[in-house]
Parts: C-alpha cells; sequence; structure tokens
C-alpha cells in the first residue's frame, strides 16, 4: 500500500528557503503511471497546489508561486522534494505531499502533512 | 486569473440531499476540466472523493456522487449523515498541467 511521508524542518525564518522531502513508500516514484505534487493549507484556510512533478523530472507550477518554486525528484532514495525560497509569514501552512494516477488530478493519494511555520 | 467558486457553507438535515457546485469566474465547467473532489474535517487530512467528474474513489460509498450540473462540477449527497459534517473541496484541471482548487465548502448537518 502506497504510503507518504513529508519530512523537514517546522520552523523556517523569513526570507529564508523553506525545503521538504516526500517519501515515498509502497511503490515507486520512478513509475512512469504517476505524478507526485505537493499542496499547500495555511491555518484556517483553504489548499493550494503548489505544483506536480514526473519522474522525468518534468514540472507544472501554480503561476502565482512558480518564480519560488522549485520540485525534484530523487529516483535513487525514492523521494521527491519541494524548495520555496524568500518565504514570508503568509508560506506559513501545512504541506501536503500527493501521488496522482495522470498528469491531471486523479485518485490522489495523500501524505499526512507537515506543519511549517514561518517566523524569526 | 482563473478562479474556482464554491458555495462558502451548505447545511443539510439528517437523511437529507445536498448539492454543492463548483463554477468557473468565468466560464462553465465541462468533464474536461476532470472536477474531483476532496472532503477534510477538522485537523485531518483531505480524503479523495471523487474524480474525473463522477468517479468514487476505493472505500467512498454510493451516496457520494459527481455530475456536471449546468455549467459546474457538482458532488451530490444522499441520506446525509453527521460524519459528513466537512469541508468539501473541488479541484479543476486547467489547460498545460495547471491545477486549481475552490475555495471550500463548509457542510453542516443538522
Amino acid at each position: 500500500q502506497l504510503q507518504l511521508q513529508e519530512s523537514g524542518p517546522g520552523l523556517v525564518k523569513p526570507s529564508e528557503t523553506l525545503s521538504l522531502t516526500c517519501t515515498v513508500s509502497g511503490g515507486s516514484i520512478s513509475s512512469p503511471s504517476y505524478y507526485w505534487g505537493w499542496i499547500r493549507q495555511p491555518p484556517g484556510k483553504g489548499l493550494e497546489w503548489i505544483g506536480t512533478i514526473y519522474y522525468s523530472g518534468s514540472t507544472n507550477y501554480n503561476p502565482s508561486l512558480k518564480s519560488r518554486v522549485t520540485i525534484s525528484v530523487d529516483t535513487s532514495n525514492n523521494q521527491f522534494s519541494l524548495k520555496l525560497s524568500s518565504v514570508t509569514a503568509a508560506d506559513t501552512a501545512v504541506y501536503y505531499c500527493v501521488r496522482s494516477t495522470t498528469v491531471v488530478p486523479q485518485a490522489l493519494c495523500w501524505g499526512q502533512g507537515t506543519l511549517v511555520t514561518v517566523s524569526s | 486569473q482563473t478562479v474556482v467558486t464554491q458555495e462558502p457553507s451548505f447545511s443539510v438535515s439528517p437523511g437529507g440531499t445536498v448539492t454543492l457546485t463548483c463554477g468557473l469566474s468565468s466560464g462553465s465547467v465541462s468533464t474536461s476540466y476532470y472536477p474531483s473532489w476532496y472532503q477534510q474535517t477538522p485537523g485531518q487530512t483531505p480524503r479523495t472523493l471523487i474524480y474525473r467528474t463522477n468517479t468514487r474513489s476505493s472505500g467512498v460509498p454510493d451516496r457520494f456522487s459527481g455530475s456536471i450540473l449546468g455549467n459546474k462540477a457538482a458532488l451530490t449527497i444522499t441520506g446525509a449523515q453527521a460524519d459528513d459534517e466537512s469541508d468539501y473541496y473541488c479541484l479543476l484541471y486547467l489547460d498545460s498541467g495547471i491545477w486549481v482548487f475552490g475555495g471550500g465548502t463548509k457542510l453542516t448537518v443538522l
């Protein structure tokens, strides 16, 4: 059974870079059948799509975050990662990693999420 | 910029039927937007209910159904139960691999 687990610092200083990793178990990140992505949710607010990546490294990003976001895949460790630069308090959120069975959102499988707080 | 619209809140009586909708600030939602629906209770991870307009995710009871109604995607809950009280989010696929969530609907069962 597929499991996704987010990891990374829970506290990041303003202007620094937020870095998170999603470890995939019970499935291969190199499978051509899946797309991998990140979604976030600020406290008390709705869900926001950040971006998705294919095992080949092809990416799609939310236009509103595109200038600050990098998503990459590490096939050797069965992981994919999120980097968000120049963070502010507005980037404080629970960050979820997800798997979709196609480039369109389909049968999303969710990680449990990790809270990242941006504060000095 | 494309905005996905949902009712901010809705209420339904236990045993009743409710239809939540998902629209676009400009234009109509069709199956080409591959609408999907997610349920989230406070403090919990979202749960996938419906994808590709009307396909139920594994383990989702058949009282949850998805469709296109007029110019919007719709999620219908038939025979509402107390534990259906949650936030519901729709997600649309736009061209070029972009996904956009709606703002969510808070459903109250009372």
